[in-house]
């Protein structure tokens, strides 16, 4: 079946230390996206990617870092520098440039930070 | 700057009454307006779409939803409610300028009574 899958879906942390979630997709699109979703916020956008190779951050991309290298993944690095990282974080793709607003997501991964 | 406005946090409702969760957005053209279910500890799933035409759009689930220009709203609306549909509601729109970027708004949770 086709889909997202991220890994891990739970994963704990000391303070400063780096995390990679990693997010497959064999739908074979070519956009993909993090979101990071807190309690009473929403969800909001942290980096995106239309095409392999090429990124672009979002509305919180402070203390994140991403890769594109392949089309099927979309790995995103949380970093010491990331002041509040515990939360709920969702990869999804979706067809490129036409603006469907149809993103399927991944089931997330919830990190916690101790 | 687009936003959207989601003001029932939580809602509550009795198994086969009929819901109804408010949506209300800002944005400067035409909007493409969308409604995201996610059910705990899941993904999103999407539920319904609006882009141009009728303002009544049809989802899956049962679910529709009405655009209405003057009000700004988006409105969603279950005829009947099952007790499965208790889960996180979301409205969004999308930003333009190239590639499914969304604004969610902070949801609504919704939970069905026996």
């Amino acid at each position: 079946d086709g889909g997202i899958t991220q890994s891990p879906k739970y994963l704990f942390r000391k303070e400063g230390q780096n995390v990679t979630l990693s997010c497959e997709q064999n739908l074979n699109h070519d956009a993909m996206y993090w979101y990071r979703q807190d309690p009473g916020q929403g969800l909001r956008l942290i980096y995106y990617s239309q095409i392999v190779n090429d990124f672009q951050k979002g509305d919180i991309a402070e203390g994140y870092s991403v890769s594109r290298e392949k089309k099927e993944s979309f790995p995103l690095t949380v970093t010491s520098a990331q002041k509040n990282p515990t939360a709920f974080y969702l990869c999804a793709s979706s067809i490129r440039d036409q603006n469907t607003g149809e993103l399927f997501f991944g089931e997330g991964s919830r990190l916690t930070v101790l | 700057a687009q936003s959207v406005t989601q003001p029932d946090i939580h809602i509550t409702v009795s198994e086969g009454a009929s819901l109804e969760l408010r949506c209300n957005y800002s944005y400067g053209a035409t909007p493409y307006l969308f409604w995201y279910v996610q059910s705990p500890g899941q993904g999103l799933q999407l539920l319904l779409k609006y882009f141009s035409g009728d303002t009544l759009v049809q989802g899956i689930k049962g679910f529709e939803a009405e655009f209405k220009r003057s009000q700004s709203s988006f409105n969603l609306r279950k005829p009947s409610v099952h007790w499965s549909d208790a889960a996180e509601y979301f409205c969004a729109v999308a930003r333009g300028g190239g590639g499914n970027k969304l604004t969610f708004g902070t949801g609504t949770q919704l939970k069905v009574e026996l």
